[in-house]
């Protein structure tokens, strides 16, 4: 099956930790994507990136920090910076940077204590 | 980047049809709507995108005039299982800034009733 997985479903963390979250895609696309949302709210743009070796910073990119080493991953770092991190977490790739259609995994629910 | 306007919620009965409006009345020419939808706790699915006139898929028609500066969502009667919230969105895929220029707002949340 082609999908997109994220690891863990939930992650608890003290404050003051960094934390990464994992992001994997098996569909072979180029473009992926880091979203941030908090609760009744919608959701914001965190990192993206087009294509390996390359990323952009989203909307609300401080405290985070992204890799993208090989075209199937790519992890989020929430670092001791990020002043709120408590959130839900979510990945979403496509095909390429111009298609509109974006495939999003299951979700990260991460809180810190 | 177009702005969206939707409504923040709507009830529906089971087995009606549903309609929701989104309003972008700067929507510039070579823009895109595209509709999602996501159940709690999981990420967003994409359900139908257009650029004029209709469109229709096996979950949903789309709707948009011919000024472009709105666009139905339609949900041929509805289940229960369709109690989600609905995304609009507009943009260009073809500008070199592709789909993360896409603004997911805070949607319509759509509740269907037994």
């Amino acid at each position: 099956d082609g999908g997109i997985t994220q690891s863990p479903k939930y992650l608890f963390r003290k404050e003051g930790q960094n934390v990464t979250l994992s992001c994997e895609q098996n569909l072979n696309h180029d473009a992926m994507y880091w979203y941030r949302q908090d609760p009744g709210q919608g959701l914001r743009l965190i990192y993206y990136s087009q294509i390996v070796n390359d990323f952009q910073k989203g909307d609300i990119a401080e405290g985070y920090s992204v890799s993208r080493e090989k075209k199937e991953s790519f992890p989020l770092t929430v670092t001791s910076a990020q002043k709120n991190p408590t959130a839900f977490y979510l990945c979403a790739s496509s095909r390429d940077r111009v298609d509109n259609e974006q495939f999003f995994g299951p979700g990260t629910r991460l809180t810190v204590l | 980047l177009a702005k969206t306007t939707q409504p923040i919620s709507m009830d529906s009965y089971e087995g009606q049809e549903v309609n929701i409006t989104c309003s972008h009345n700067n929507i510039a020419t070579n823009d895109y709507i595209t509709w999602y939808q996501q159940f709690p706790s999981q990420g967003p699915r994409f359900i139908i995108q257009g650029y004029k006139t209709k469109v229709t898929n096996e979950v949903a028609s789309l709707f948009i005039p011919a000024d472009r500066k709105s666009s139905t969502l339609s949900l041929p009667r509805v289940s229960l299982s369709d109690t989600a919230v609905y995304y609009c969105l507009v943009g260009d895929p073809y500008s070199g800034a592709g789909s993360y220029q896409l603004t997911f707002g805070k949607g319509t949340k759509l509740s269907v009733i037994p």
